[in-house]
């Protein structure tokens, strides 16, 4: 069965640095693209970034780019999120998933989820 | 960036309730609009993906419909189950975005 396990969450002061990691089994990692979305405490969902399945494309949120790097180790069947500069609005809890369709490039719905981890930012 | 609006922000229903949700688009997004359920404290898990397709194990009672700018989620008859937050999605641009959610809450 799919499994994504998000790790690498945590407390980080302003302006530091964080990165994410996203352990996937039970499919196929190197076949489907992968995306990182966010969710404040109490607030709705924002997608955060995709990374496309052989990583030739990347595609980021307006609110993170340039402070933000999504990266893949198809090797390792790991997805990763390099979070630089953070702001306390980057408090929530991040979510990996994965496309629905193979061999896609952003044109597919996130079909499974990983329970998420929480980064909070805060001095 | 598309940007993509839900309505209503909270709905309250019964069981057996027939309930519908909103969502519109800033531009057309052709058919690339998916659903999603959220429960607190739990991922979201994908209800229908390209308007109106089914994804699979999902219950049969919910169903989408709409092109273009606007699209809607019915639950045909409401379940005890179904109590949670539901979002749409757009993946039409390489800028992916959510509605803002629509709270189903028991009446």
């Amino acid at each position: 069965q799919v499994q994504l396990v998000e790790s690498g969450g945590g407390v980080v002061q302003p302006g530091g640095s964080l990165r994410l990691s996203c352990a996937a089994s039970g499919f196929t990692f190197s076949s489907y693209g992968m995306h990182w979305v966010r969710q404040a405490p109490g607030k709705g969902l924002e997608w955060v970034a995709f990374i496309r399945y052989d990583g030739s494309n990347k595609y980021y949120a307006d609110s993170v780019k340039g402070r933000f790097t999504i990266s893949r180790d198809n090797s390792k069947n790991t997805l990763y999120l390099q979070m630089n500069s953070l702001r306390a609005e980057d408090t929530a809890v991040y979510y990996c998933a994965k496309d629905h369709d193979d061999y896609g490039d952003y044109d597919a719905p996130l079909d499974y989820w990983g329970q998420g981890t929480l980064v909070t930012v805060s001095s | 960036d598309i940007q993509m609006t839900q309505s209503p922000s909270t709905l309250s229903a019964s069981v057996g309730d027939r309930v519908t949700i909103t969502c519109r688009a800033s531009q057309s997004i052709s058919s690339w609009l998916a659903w999603y359920q959220q429960k607190p404290g739990k991922a979201p898990k994908l209800l229908i993906y390209k308007a109106s397709s089914l994804e699979s194990g999902v219950p049969s009672r919910f169903s989408g419909s709409g092109s273009g700018t606007e699209f809607t989620l019915t639950i045909s008859s409401l379940q005890p189950d179904d109590f949670a937050t539901y979002y749409c999605q757009q993946y039409n641009s390489y800028s992916s975005a959510f509605g803002q959610g629509t709270k189903v809450e028991i009446k």
